[in-house]
Parts: C-alpha cells; structure tokens; sequence
C-alpha cells in the first residue's frame, strides 16, 4: 500500500459546481496535512493546510478524518482558474519527512 | 526576484555528463530540499539538508550529489547522467516548524532531459 493515495483523476466539473476529493494515508502516526496545487509544469504551491478540527479559506474547505485515515478537500462554486492538480502531503514522523501523493487531476468545464 | 531560484530551467545533456542543477533562496531557511517529479509519480525526495553541515539522503539519492555552499544556496549534480534521470527537478526551503510555517516555497523547476 502507497504510503499516500489519491484518485489521479481527472474530475471533469462544469464551471460553479462543488467538487470534493480525497486522500488516504497509510501512517496512523501522521500528524501533518497539506494539500498543495500544482498548474501544468510549473511548481507546487501550498493551498492550504488541514487541521485536526478542519478548516476552510474562501471556497476551499479541508477536512481530516484520523480513524479513516484521509484528508480531503472541497472546493465550491468552481472557477475556470481552479483548473490544477491538487497534492496531498502528508508527514512522515519517523523522519521528519513529507511524502507527495501522485496528485488528482481537476478540469473545470465552461 | 523569486525566493527560490533555480538554473538552469532547461537543458538537454547526453549520456555520462556531468551536470549541476544550482538553486539559491532569500527566504532565510536553513532547510533546503532536492526533489525529482516524474509523470504519475508523486514528488520523490532527492537529498535535504536542514543546515549548512547536515546533509542527509532522501529515498531515491543514488546517481546524485548536492553541496550546501552557504545557507542559502544547494546545488545538486548528478555525476554522470543517465537517461531514466531525465525528470522535472525542484528545490524547495522550509522554515520548518510544525504547522502553517511547515509549507515549502519550490523553485520554477529545471526540466533535465538526458539523451
């Protein structure tokens, strides 16, 4: 089992919809989440961290969910420009390290 | 000017070069990272250093090097290139502290391709 799963996607959406996705982590003892955004060739970026209790910044809202293992992401009423592929990072605790999921790819459609 | 930069962002090189991949940052990290991506692979851990004088393997380190030259500067070599290393490249800094500060800043990303 990947140590960190996500769906590769793509999620094909229509513009001014709501999407979720999710991501599984193997490592019970994780105690760091990040969901980053990466635009075709270019760098990661980091969206948003995920806390225990959840948190949301504008449209986005993560959510964690320990005794399942997953972290995930909505993004509400979609714009063109959240066009990406989306990260989740997750610590690894044994040695301090992040490990990346392969990312899930997200279209918006007009 | 970027907080990280990397050079170059492009090069082509052939079979057993020698080539160095340079990064610099003015984020005043002490902790710098060398990443690989590869098409449907997540980001793979080069080396990473959290200071000057501790320099430490990542998962896939084999075929490479790196030079921590001062605090905001890490260079990774690979010593003799091969072609299964054509990768798209990226360094990164961390402040590392736990939480919200625990996000890395990556460079734009050097395309290495070896043929």
């Amino acid at each position: 089992r990947k140590e960190v799963e996500q769906d590769p996607g793509p999620f094909n959406v229509p513009e001014g919809a709501t999407v979720a996705f999710n991501c599984t982590y193997s490592n019970s003892a994780s105690q760091s989440f990040f969901w980053y955004r990466q635009d075709c060739r270019k760098e990661p970026k980091l969206l948003m961290s995920v806390y225990s209790s959840g948190n949301e910044d504008g449209r986005f809202t993560a959510q964690l969910n320990r005794a399942s293992q997953y972290i995930s992401l909505l993004i509400r009423d979609s714009k063109l420009s959240d066009s990406a592929t989306y990260l989740c990072v997750v610590n690894r605790p044994s040695n301090y390290q992040l490990i990346w999921g392969a990312g899930t790819k997200l279209i918006i459609k007009p | 000017d970027a907080d990280v930069t990397q050079t170059p962002r492009n090069r082509i090189t052939k079979t057993g070069k020698r080539i160095m991949l340079e990064c610099s940052q003015t984020k005043g990290h002490d902790r710098m990272y060398w990443y690989r991506q590869d098409p449907g692979l997540g980001l793979r851990l080069i080396y990473y250093s959290f200071d000057v004088k501790d320099i430490n393997k990542g998962e896939i380190s084999d075929g490479y090097s790196v030079s921590r030259q001062a605090q905001a500067k890490f260079s990774l070599s690979l010593e003799s290139a091969i072609p299964n290393q054509t990768a798209l490249y990226f360094c990164a800094t961390s402040g590392g502290r736990v939480g919200r500060d625990y996000g890395y800043t990556f460079g734009s990303g050097t395309r290495l391709t070896v043929v």
